[in-house]
């Protein structure tokens, strides 16, 4: 299967502890985004890379939040000292973008976080 | 701001019935707009992208549209079945700052 791929799917943790998800993206992809989604709600965005690149990020993350990516490949999320209010769904989606304009996106199945 | 809306929130329709899911945006300088169908606590599967400068794109017993003066996309779907039952959304690519804007989404039920 050549999709994109998040671990873990699901991680329960207790407050304040660090989690990390990872995402990998489809090969010959150049941009990678994370969104996290709570029930009943659309995607809402976090950050994006072009490349190893980090281009944007959302005036949601808070400075628990980082996010690698380190040679271009896979990503890393990183939450610091988890809050109740970080429970989510953390999904990562890429896409070819092969000049300025976006392409398709193709999302993983996304990794669950319950913080106790 | 840039906004997705769709409507309705939630449908359910008899099964071998055609319907319309409504995507609309407040910003109609996009690149493209994406469907999308999600099952219950799984990801997003893309089923449709309408570049800018199309007006339609087709998929088996799917048909979006896009009318970007009226900042409007319809998802069409022919003879609904059971298995059509998912939450869809729309995702508009935004021009001004690159941006992928995403609806709530539409939950649709098919009755059997």
């Amino acid at each position: 299967d050549t999709g994109v791929s998040q671990n873990p799917r699901h991680k329960i943790t207790k407050r304040g502890q660090n989690v990390t998800f990872r995402c990998d993206p489809i090969s010959e992809h150049n941009r990678l985004y994370w969104y996290r989604q709570t029930l009943g709600q659309g995607p809402e965005f976090l950050t994006y890379f072009q490349n190893e690149a980090q281009l944007e990020k959302s005036r949601l993350l808070s400075d628990r939040f980082s996010a690698e990516r380190p040679k271009g490949s896979f990503s890393t999320l990183e939450i610091q000292r988890t809050e109740q209010g970080d429970s989510a769904m953390y999904l990562c989606a890429s896409s070819f973008v092969p000049n300025m304009y976006t392409g398709e996106l193709f999302f993983g199945e996304g990794s669950r976080l319950t913080v106790l | 701001k840039q906004e997705v809306t769709q409507i309705p929130a939630a449908l359910s329709v008899p099964e071998g019935e055609n319907l319309v899911l409504n995507c609309s945006f407040t910003d109609s300088a996009i690149y493209n707009l994406q469907w999308f169908r999600q099952d219950p606590g799984k990801g997003l599967t893309s089923l449709l992208l309408i570049q800018s400068s199309q007006r339609e794109q087709t998929s088996g017993r799917l048909n979006a549209s896009l009318d970007k003066s009226s900042g409007r996309s319809t998802l069409y779907i022919a003879a609904s079945q059971p298995g059509d039952s998912a939450t869809y959304l729309c995702a508009a690519f935004m021009n001004r700052d690159d941006k992928i804007i995403f609806g709530k989404g539409t939950r649709l039920h098919i009755l059997p």
